[in-house]
């Protein structure tokens, strides 16, 4: 069975730092990994996509991941990071071996970035 | 940029009572999907739908849920009898656009319809 764990409820951090926030991921086959973003009252925004490749991913507003296959991780992170990332982060697998399937997320991580 | 679109924003309905949520997809995708994210958890899979049928559906969808693709361009999920933890935040999804493998896809989401059981 797939399953995602972002270990970490709630990240702050200070407006101009880096950014990261966890994921690991678990599947039988091989992963297609996602990240997106909610703000409030608002459905979820893909923000970024690992299939194969480069394991440094970039994507929307300024944000990258790592995928880290011996650690079955994939981290979102962002060099500098502004006010306006406040927002919900989920991170979510789908197994490649499985076609199309539906996205399994994890259970989000609350990040607040401070002026 | 195309969006998926979704009404109501706010359904407010007394227990036992039948909902239809509506979702209209971007027009080019093949791949239709209903999550749902009760209050402060994690975003579920509910069901998911390509060619007409189901596809694929969660142990949470049983037999009070439906959906149907009643006309080229809504995609609606209905309970037929709600309970009080049916209340939730339901999102609509779609993939895959023509010829193109869904797998690899991102899904779009729409808003969300934050359905209130009383």
């Amino acid at each position: 069975a797939q399953s995602v764990a972002q270990p970490e409820d709630q990240v702050n951090v200070a407006e101009g730092n880096p950014l990261t926030v966890k994921c690991t991921y678990s599947v039988s086959g091989n992963p297609y990994l996602f990240w997106y973003v909610q703000y409030p009252n608002r459905g979820l925004q893909f923000l970024l996509k690992y299939i194969t490749g480069d394991n440094l991913v970039k994507g929307s507003y300024g944000f990258e991941a790592e995928f880290n296959k011996s650690q079955t991780s994939f981290h979102l992170k962002k060099p500098s990071a502004l006010v306006s990332d406040s927002a919900l982060y989920f991170c979510a697998v789908r197994d490649y071996a499985r076609g199309n399937t539906p996205l399994v997320f994890g259970k989000g991580t609350r990040l607040s970035v401070i002026a | 940029e195309p969006e998926v679109t979704q009404t109501p924003s706010h359904q407010v309905t007394q227990m036992g009572q039948e909902v239809i949520l509506r979702c209209v997809p971007i027009s080019n995708h093949l791949y239709f999907y209903w999550y749902r994210q009760i209050l402060g958890q994690k975003v579920e899979f509910l069901v998911s739908f390509y060619n007409n049928e189901i596809s694929e559906k969660s142990e949470i969808f049983d037999d009070q849920f439906s959906v149907e693709r009643p006309d080229g361009s809504n995609f609606t999920l209905k309970i037929r009898s709600t309970k009080l933890e049916d209340s939730a935040m339901y999102f609509c999804a779609s993939s895959g656009d023509r010829g193109r493998d869904d797998s690899n896809q991102p899904q779009h989401f729409g808003d969300g319809t934050r359905l209130s059981i009383l």
